[in-house]
């Protein structure tokens, strides 16, 4: 059964900072992966999405990795602002018909 | 498009009381799933469907949740009878599967259910 963990749990850094969120999952053999950021009370939406057979993913100040061989992805949030303050998920699937596995999410906290 | 859209966005309800939540999904997806998120288990895949036919459903905690996808456009998830542990945040997504899974997700705002 794919396990999908995501450290650290909660990080709080000063604006300005590059940072970097970790995904790790024990099952290589995966069809994408898609990280997504949830504000308080809010849904989910998607930042990036990364397919098995590519190595990354660029979006404005974010870039993702993926790393199969590893087991890891990682989301790097370059000169973080204040507004980037959110909880981070990573979520794969297995195949292109099977449904997403979520970590439990970093809650970011970006301080002024 | 308007996105996954999920009704009520809050929900307080009774012990005991049924209680219904109501998802459109985004047009031309074809693959519906329904999710639910706590603090402790974060988020639980609880039911999807491919084509309005419900696929895997081992996900539903038992057999007071029932869900149905009447047509594309539609889908429910049914609490009966209702239990103050089955508040949380349950999410409605959507996505093009059939495409190769290209596209991703895509998620409703959610309804929170708080049941009293």
């Amino acid at each position: 059964k794919q396990e999908v963990t995501q450290i650290p749990a909660a990080l709080s850094v000063p604006e300005g900072e590059n940072l970097v969120l970790n995904c790790s999952f024990t099952d290589s053999a995966i069809y994408n992966l898609q990280w997504f950021r949830q504000d308080p009370g809010k849904g989910l939406t998607s930042l990036l999405l990364i397919q098995s057979s590519q190595r990354e993913q660029t979006s404005g100040r974010l870039n993702a990795s993926l790393d199969k061989s590893s087991g890891r992805s990682t989301l790097y949030i370059a000169a973080s602002q204040p507004g980037d303050s959110a909880t981070y998920l990573c979520a794969l699937s297995t195949s292109g018909y099977s449904t997403l596995t979520f970590g439990k999410g970093t809650m970011l906290l970006v301080s002024p | 498009d308007a996105g996954v859209i999920q009704s009520p966005r809050h929900e307080v309800t009774e012990m005991g009381q049924e209680v219904t939540l109501r998802c459109k999904p985004i047009s031309g997806h074809d693959y519906l799933f329904w999710y639910r998120q706590t603090m402790m288990r974060g988020l639980e895949l609880l039911i999807y469907f491919n084509n309005n036919v419900p696929i895997d459903d081992s996900g539903m905690p038992e057999d007071r949740f029932s869900a149905k996808m009447p047509n594309a456009s539609f889908s429910t998830l049914k609490i009966q009878p209702s239990e103050p542990r089955d508040s949380a945040v349950y999410f409605c997504a959507s996505s093009a599967l059939s495409t190769g899974g290209k596209s991703g997700y895509t998620f409703g705002s959610g309804t929170r259910l708080t049941v009293v």
